[in-house]
């Protein structure tokens, strides 16, 4: 069935590096997708935000890239600190829709 | 402005009783969702409801479960009869409209309601 996935589970960067989350997604009326960043025992906190008509949308540290040729989608956080240490998700909305379809999480934990 | 508000934070349940989650949005938005997240996995959307009606229900069980949104107070996720099987995370998102790509569509999570059944 149509799905948002992640390629990796777990992602172990050392303070300062820069570190890349990646996803996929399958649903091709997908045009609008979100990451957000859930720590341990709390809500998913909205990190940033791309619509299908834009290949790369910038925040604070935060890029998100968007590949709809291959459907993949990816997070970059730039010097990453102990406090990004969390589980990202990739999150996508069909067209017109407003169930955000979520995918299963990538681990990020950031060593000293 | 406080975020989305959910109690209890954590439930616990025995099999066959009744658990009721409470979500109270953002000051100003009107639209409300629930999802479910087990155990190391992403969340799944279950019920989308606007003040007084439920727009959208297609992912909550059809039995045992129920939501709802009244004029006022908070909306309630309601589970009848709990199993073990409904152990779980329950997150509760508002927005101001419904929708994608506007910012006032960005859903806004609350911290969940960790249900135990025993």
């Amino acid at each position: 069935g149509e799905s948002v996935g992640l390629h990796l589970p777990t992602l172990s960067v050392q303070e300062g590096d820069n570190s890349i989350i990646n996803c996929a997604y399958s649903n091709s009326a997908s045009d609008y997708f979100i990451w957000y960043k859930q720590e341990s025992g709390k809500g998913p906190q909205f990190i940033i935000d791309i619509r299908s008509n834009m290949d790369k949308r910038q925040g604070q540290r935060v890029t998100v890239l968007l590949n709809k040729t291959v459907k993949h989608l990816s997070l970059q956080i730039a010097a990453t600190q102990p406090g990004d240490s969390a589980v990202y998700f990739c999150a996508d909305l069909p067209n017109s829709g407003y169930a955000l379809n979520f995918g299963k999480g990538t681990s990020l934990l950031v060593t000293p | 402005n406080a975020g989305v508000m959910q109690n209890p934070r954590h439930l616990v349940r025995r099999r066959g009783q009744e658990a009721r989650l409470r979500c109270s949005p953002m000051k100003g938005h009107s639209h409300v969702y629930w999802y479910r997240q087990l155990p190391e996995e992403g969340l799944k959307f279950m019920v989308y409801l606007q003040k007084e009606n439920i727009i959208d229900e297609s992912g909550m069980p059809k039995e045992r479960f129920s939501a709802e949104f009244p004029k006022e107070g908070p909306s309630i996720l309601r589970i009848q009869q709990v199993v073990r099987g409904d152990s779980a995370a329950y997150f509760c998102a508002s927005s101001i409209t419904p929708g994608q790509g506007r910012s006032t569509d960005t859903q806004y999570f609350g911290p969940g309601t960790r249900l135990t059944v025993l």
